[in-house]
């Protein structure tokens, strides 16, 4: 039973350049969750995909945006990118948008912006 | 407002020492869920435990035991007789149910390094 995989594992992008990043959940779950972790800080909340949908969303701007294809993967996308940005994002997924499910987490991408 | 303060950021102990990690949080709602997880150095973050609001059980899982006490709203993590492969950062969460979604709440983590 595979896990929750995410892409790429690394990837460096400058000031201003758009990002994609990819994630795949576990198997029978149908909602995945967005993290990012500053380094040294603990994971915050960006979103969250239900049913094709962003269903809940954290204190992030605009610039991040996301898609929930009807296989269940998801995809966060990062414009007009700060060095701030600079940091390791997380995929998580669950059933039922995780009110009562556990949230199981990917690898995670790390992400650098120069 | 919701919030976990984990106060302790780093911790070192010795191979075989028993080591209690702390978790201290804050919520307006009667139900909701508490977690923790692991992550190594490789970057994964690894599901320990879930405990909800109705159960202060505590639990005994081989090496690993949770306190939870809705009293002091504390739900401590205690590793007995260490092992050099348990240094990671712990992280506790925090789940409410009102917010209908199940957005996870993490503390700033606690840095654990077990030295032979």
């Amino acid at each position: 039973d595979a896990g929750v995989t995410q892409s790429p594992t690394h990837l460096i992008k400058t000031r201003g350049q758009q990002v994609t990043l990819r994630c795949s959940p576990k198997s029978g779950h149908d909602t995945v969750s967005w993290y990012q972790q500053a380094l040294g800080q603990g994971p915050q909340f960006i979103f969250q995909y239900y049913e094709e949908e962003e269903r809940q969303r954290g204190n992030f701007p605009d610039r991040f945006s996301g898609h929930q294809y009807p296989n269940y993967s998801s995809e966060l996308n990062v414009n007009a990118l700060l060095l701030g940005d600079s940091a390791l994002y997380l995929c998580a997924s669950s059933k039922d948008r995780g009110v009562t499910d556990t949230q199981y987490f990917g690898p995670g991408t790390r992400l650098t912006v120069l | 407002a919701q919030k976990v303060t984990q106060a302790q950021t780093e911790i070192s102990v010795v191979e075989k020492e028993d080591v209690t990690l702390d978790c201290v949080y804050e919520t307006r709602d009667t139900t909701y869920y508490l977690f923790w997880y692991k992550q190594p150095p490789s970057g994964e973050l690894v599901f320990l435990i879930r405990r909800n609001s109705f159960d202060e059980q505590n639990e005994i899982s081989g090496r690993y035991s949770w306190n939870f006490q809705k009293s002091t709203s504390s739900f401590n993590f205690t590793i007995t007789a260490s092992q050099v492969v348990d240094s990671a950062v712990y992280f506790c969460a925090l789940s409410e149910s009102y917010n209908q979604g199940g957005k996870l709440i993490f503390g700033q983590g606690t840095e654990l390094s077990v030295k032979p």
